[in-house]
């Protein structure tokens, strides 16, 4: 069946560093992909999506590309901020969602 | 909009006894989901629905039972609450379409002692 596999955290990183969070899929069909963000206490945003090979999402900063080669949708920022402190997660709709298990960031002022 | 409101936020039940989770959305939407999140395993499935009157199993189903009472409603009973049931619950919507985003509620906290 369908899977995402994402990096384990959590993820401890300094305001204005470089943040990438790896995330891997299993899919028989032509999912689309997303991103979806938890900050404390609330439920989940979606943060950025693609829709095919090659698309590219990007939202606040973050952006991600759908890599069918290496069934992969990596998310990446280039200088985070305390505000990005969260949870992310990874995942796909192929007919229904799956997610990864979520990757606990902290970004240290 | 108020997209997809869940009550109550937080309960505390004793085991055996039973309560109903409420949702509902205000997108129009057909596609209705329960998920429960639990540290380190993401979201898993419980129920959905694709549409008023329809509901179908997901991941993690035993224990559960849901009512799709309209198509704005989507409510999660459990009726004999055990303590592997804490956890976080989320309910969610979809648009109609392939491959669409789902909008998640706030979630209820739930602790069963």
């Amino acid at each position: 069946g369908d899977s995402v596999t994402q990096m384990e955290g959590p993820v401890t990183l300094s305001e204005e560093a470089f943040l990438t969070i790896n995330c891997t899929y299993t899919a028989t069909g032509y999912p689309s992909l997303f991103w979806y963000v938890q900050y404390p206490g609330e439920g989940l945003q979606l943060l950025l999506k693609a829709t095919k090979a090659d698309d590219k999402g990007s939202n606040k900063g973050f952006e991600a590309t759908y890599r069918k080669e290496t069934t992969s949708f990596h998310l990446e920022k280039g200088s985070v901020q305390v505000s990005d402190s969260a949870v992310y997660f990874c995942a796909l709709n192929d007919y229904k969602l799956s997610f990864g298990a979520g990757t606990t960031v902290t970004v240290r002022a | 909009n108020a997209g997809v409101t869940q009550t109550p936020k937080f309960q505390v039940l004793k085991t055996g006894q039973s309560m109903t989770l409420q949702c509902a959305q205000d997108m129009n939407h057909n596609s209705m989901y329960w998920y429960r999140q639990d540290p380190g395993m993401g979201l898993r499935l419980i129920y959905y629905s694709a549409s008023e009157g329809t509901t179908d199993k997901g991941e993690v189903p035993n224990g559960y039972n849901v009512s799709r009472l309209n198509k704005r409603e989507f409510s999660l009973r459990l009726e004999s609450a055990a303590p592997s049931q804490t956890s976080v619950y989320f309910c969610a919507s979809m648009p109609d379409g392939s491959y669409n985003e789902q909008f998640f509620g706030p979630g209820t906290r739930l602790t069963v002692l």
